[in-house]
């Protein structure tokens, strides 16, 4: 298994452009996420999706859009971006969402960042 | 919303000691995991604990749910023990919010 794959691991870009980060699992798990990690922080919540064709806004969703058509894949659109943006992404798995007490399902597994700025 | 704090923000340990991490919470939760993030970026899942108490290796991990903290203990500590330690909660719903970490760093 591949685990989490993340693509690409460094992108520069220009105030106003759009991109997206590309995040794929090939565990079948259900439950994916996106983080944003800013220095001194811990990761905060962007956006979740508990199965193919649902998602939800998570902490800090404004500027992004993300979809989930298949399983495998979730990727995280910027829409317009801004250099409030610049920021490292994480994409994470799980089997189940993180909500009920049923043990190893629910522990996490996260791809290796994508390093984003935004000049 | 729920509140979670680590503490303390920052570690220096000399290689061989001991330490424990504290995580405080202000709401009940439903799970609880523990993540060490190493110096090049890679998050890796090392308890899911959301009561009780578990150990792997020279690490331990100990929560009481009802005091709503968490420890995290490593013992003999080794150079590779550096980087940065996060605290990850659910209460209910789909979300896990995370703590600000520990940044801990290991002299050889």
């Amino acid at each position: 298994n591949a685990g989490v794959t993340q693509t690409p691991k460094f992108q520069v870009l220009k105030t106003g452009q759009s991109m997206t980060l590309q995040c794929a699992q090939d565990m079948n798990h259900e439950y994916m996420s996106w983080y944003r990690q800013d220095p001194g922080m811990g990761l905060r919540l962007i956006h979740y999706s508990v199965g193919a064709g649902i998602t939800d806004q998570g902490e800090v969703p404004n500027g992004y859009n993300v979809s989930r058509s298949t399983t495998e894949d979730f990727p995280l659109r910027l829409l317009s971006a801004a250099p409030s943006q610049t920021s490292v992404y994480f994409c994470a798995s799980s089997y189940s969402p993180p909500r009920v007490t049923s043990g190893r399902r629910e522990t996490q597994y996260f791809g290796p960042g994508t390093r984003l700025l935004v000049l | 919303g729920i509140q979670v704090e680590q503490s303390p923000p920052d570690l220096i340990l000399q290689e061989g000691a001991n330490s424990t991490l504290r995580c405080n919470f202000s709401d009940s939760v439903n799970n609880l995991q523990w993540f060490h993030q190493n110096p090049w970026g890679q998050l890796i899942n090392l308890f899911y604990i959301p009561s009780g108490t578990k150990q792997n290796g020279r690490l331990s991990a100990t929560t009481v749910a009802t005091e709503r903290y968490s420890l995290l203990y490593i013992s003999s500590s080794q150079t590779t023990d550096s980087g940065v330690y996060f605290c990850a909660l659910n209460t209910g719903g789909f979300k896990t919010i995370f703590g600000a970490g520990t940044r801990l760093f290991v002299k050889a």
